[in-house]
């Protein structure tokens, strides 16, 4: 069964900085391009960053390019999000998703939760 | 504002069928069959229903159904049901840098 398990969320203030994790069970992660979304409270769905399965490709939104660094350790079956001056506007859920291909997700994790507020 | 524009809300009676549009551009959905639709119930994480316009994951009921025409993709269920109460979001690869774009979402109200 493929399971994404989040961690790492919680409240931070502004400007400061965390780091979320993923770790992947159930599929073979080395073979899997992975991503972040995110979902501000009571708004919709917003494609954060992407990596590819050996890291070699990297994208980012614009809201977050140069704040937000992506990774993954294909040994530990695990991907990264590093979030450094974190904005009010950057409260969401943060999910990981399985890029199944073309841009699809066919799996997500339940979500970890960052609050940004002073 | 989101990418790709969706109506706030929909509703329909059980049995009846509705149609959820997603209206994007030449650069997303009308340049590509890279059309996905998730339903996500309160609290819960998004679950694939469509991808690539009108493929259904194994699992996904034959009554959720994907289209596309031009710049517009639609999201069909027949035969509504009371758990199809929901809130549904689309999404497409784009070619700008954002890579992939998600409506603004849909609430699904089964009346």
């Amino acid at each position: 069964e493929v399971q994404l398990v989040e961690s790492g969320g919680g409240l931070v203030q502004p400007g400061g900085s965390l780091r979320l994790s993923c770790a992947a069970s159930g599929f073979t992660f080395s073979s899997y391009s992975m991503n972040w979304v995110r979902q501000a409270p009571g708004k919709g769905l917003e494609w954060v960053s992407y990596i590819s399965s050996s890291s070699s490709t990297i994208y980012y939104a614009d809201s977050v390019k140069g704040r937000f660094t992506i990774s993954r350790d294909n040994a530990k079956n695990s991907l990264y999000l590093q979030m450094n001056s974190l904005r009010d506007e950057d409260t969401a859920v943060y999910y990981c998703a399985r890029d199944d291909s073309s841009g699809y997700y066919g799996y997500w994790g339940q979500g970890t939760l960052v609050t940004v507020s002073s | 504002q989101s990418a790709l524009t969706q109506p706030a809300s929909v509703s329909g009676s059980p049995g009846q069928s509705i149609t959820i549009s997603c209206t994007g551009t030449s650069s997303d959905v009308g340049g590509y069959n890279y059309v996905s639709w998730y339903q996500q119930h309160p609290g819960k994480a998004p679950k694939l229903m469509i991808y690539e316009v009108s493929n259904r994951p194994s699992g996904v009921p034959d009554r959720f159904s994907g289209s596309k025409s031009g710049n517009t993709a639609s999201l069909t269920i027949s035969g509504l049901q009371a758990e199809d109460e929901a809130d549904y979001y689309c999404s497409s690869y784009t070619s700008s840098s954002t890579l992939v774009v998600f409506g603004g979402g849909t609430k699904l109200t089964v009346l």
